[in-house]
């Protein structure tokens, strides 16, 4: 069946530093990839999505690319903010499925 | 535009209880679906519908259940409830008929079970 693996947390950096949350998936088709954000206290929010091999989903600074030689999905961010603290989850989803598949969510604090 | 909106919000239970939680999508939304999210399991797929229809169910027991209004409001059950139905339950609500995995989540609903 799909899953989807990350790398587990929690991860601590100081404001500016540089993030990645390493993400890979397993699908028996051609999945489409995403990933989500969960900000303390409030429901998961979609951050950014890609539907095809290559391409390239961004959204507030955030960038993943959809790696299909290497089944992977990193999330990265050049420039990580105090606001950026959250859990992440990478998730994929199979066309006629319905559904989501999550991966275990990374926790994210990022230090002043 | 209101967001999805699950009712209640917190809510305690003793085991062999049951429980239903309930779902009110973003309006013109007609798939709804429901996660459990636990510490140990993380985020787990519990049903999908459309259209009142079930198009999924995920590998949970047949204690747990759920059905959709001709409105699109979703509510799920939990009968003799245990101690591992502790969660949040979290519902979920897409503009698409199809399968685009792009959706928008509640605050969910935090169940606990003594």
């Amino acid at each position: 069946g799909d899953s989807v693996t990350q790398m587990e947390g929690p991860v601590t950096l100081s404001e500016e530093a540089f993030l990645t949350i390493n993400c890979t998936y397993t699908a028996t088709g051609y999945p489409s990839l995403f990933w989500y954000v969960q900000y303390p206290g409030e429901g998961l929010q979609l951050l950014l999505k890609a539907t095809k091999a290559d391409d390239k989903g961004s959204n507030k600074g955030f960038e993943a690319t959809y790696r299909k030689e290497t089944t992977s999905f990193h999330l990265e961010k050049g420039s990580v903010q105090v606001s950026d603290s959250a859990v992440y989850f990478c998730a994929l989803s199979d066309s006629g499925d319905y559904k989501l598949s999550f991966g275990a969510g990374t926790t994210v604090t990022v230090r002043a | 535009k209101a967001g999805v909106t699950q009712t209640p919000r917190y809510l305690i239970k003793t085991r062999g209880q049951q429980v239903t939680l309930s779902c009110s999508p973003i309006s013109g939304h007609r798939s709804v679906s429901w996660y459990q999210q636990t510490p140990g399991q993380g985020l787990q797929f519990l049903f999908e519908y459309f259209s009142e229809t079930q198009r999924n169910k995920g590998n949970f027991p047949g204690r747990f259940s759920g059905r959709q209004f001709s409105n699109s409001r979703s509510e799920m059950n939990v009968s003799t409830l245990e101690l591992g139905d502790s969660a949040l339950y979290l519902c979920a609500s897409s503009g698409h008929r199809a399968n685009t995995g792009e959706l928008f989540f509640g605050e969910g609903s935090r169940l606990t079970v003594l």
